[in-house]
């Protein structure tokens, strides 16, 4: 079955703009997380979506926003760009079940921003 | 708060050596999980470890959790370079978030 598709792959922006990703997740996954990957921090935990509810947050900024579309499919949002932005955004599904965690994570590739 | 700390954070062998890396934390996981992560690609699961003492092995690489569970280690035995990769360790907080270690980047010259 089809993986977990991140678009767009790759993106340059500049700062003070705004940026959008989009995940597709696993068929039948209706758990979505974004995550932040940066050389120096690691991964950092953006939020979760679950049936279209944020369910978990982490220690971002309210620049960085997401949602959850009906048919499980997600979207990150990245408001007044900074350099300090430049980074792999990841997005992860997994069969979540209301209020547990549930095992593996399924990765997509990634989006890779710069901002300039 | 719930930290896991992996060491190296950078390894560079040659093929066919043995290599051991480790996952620590001060704090008690009711499992953790290895990922590996390739160039350009999301982190893929490897495995996950539930109980105390638990020994796992996959092919060449063996994963062990501690008797406490607070601390976990990847073995690889015969290094070779399809090995090469990110290797991040990961556990549930309380809210059911994983919490991540920031990994081990290992490299296998031929």
């Amino acid at each position: 079955k089809a993986g977990v598709t991140q678009t767009p792959r790759y993106l340059i922006k500049t700062r003070g703009q705004q940026v959008t990703l989009s995940c597709s997740p696993i068929s039948g996954h209706r758990s979505v997380s974004w995550y932040q990957q940066t050389p120096g921090q690691g991964l950092q935990f953006l939020f979760e979506y679950f049936s279209e509810t944020q369910r978990n947050k982490g220690n971002f900024p309210g620049r960085f926003s997401g949602r959850q579309f009906s048919n499980s499919r997600s979207e990150m949002n990245v408001s007044t760009l900074e350099l300090g932005d430049s980074a792999l955004y990841l997005c992860a599904s997994s069969l979540a079940v209301t209020g547990g965690f549930t095992g593996e994570l399924f990765f997509g590739e990634g989006s890779r921003l710069t901002v300039l | 708060t719930q930290l896991l700390e992996q060491s190296p954070q950078f390894l560079s062998i040659q093929e066919g050596e043995n290599l051991t890396v480790y996952c620590n934390s001060s704090s008690v996981f009711s499992s953790l999980q290895w990922y590996r992560q390739e160039p350009g690609e999301g982190p893929v699961l490897l495995v996950t470890v539930v109980t105390g003492g638990e020994v796992k092995k996959l092919k060449r690489l063996t994963f062990q959790f501690g008797d406490a569970r607070k601390d976990s280690s990847l073995h690889i035995t015969a290094a070779q370079p399809g090995d090469t990769g990110l290797y991040l360790c990961a556990g549930p907080d309380s809210n059911y978030q994983l919490i991540w270690g920031a990994g081990t980047k290992l490299i296998i010259k031929p």
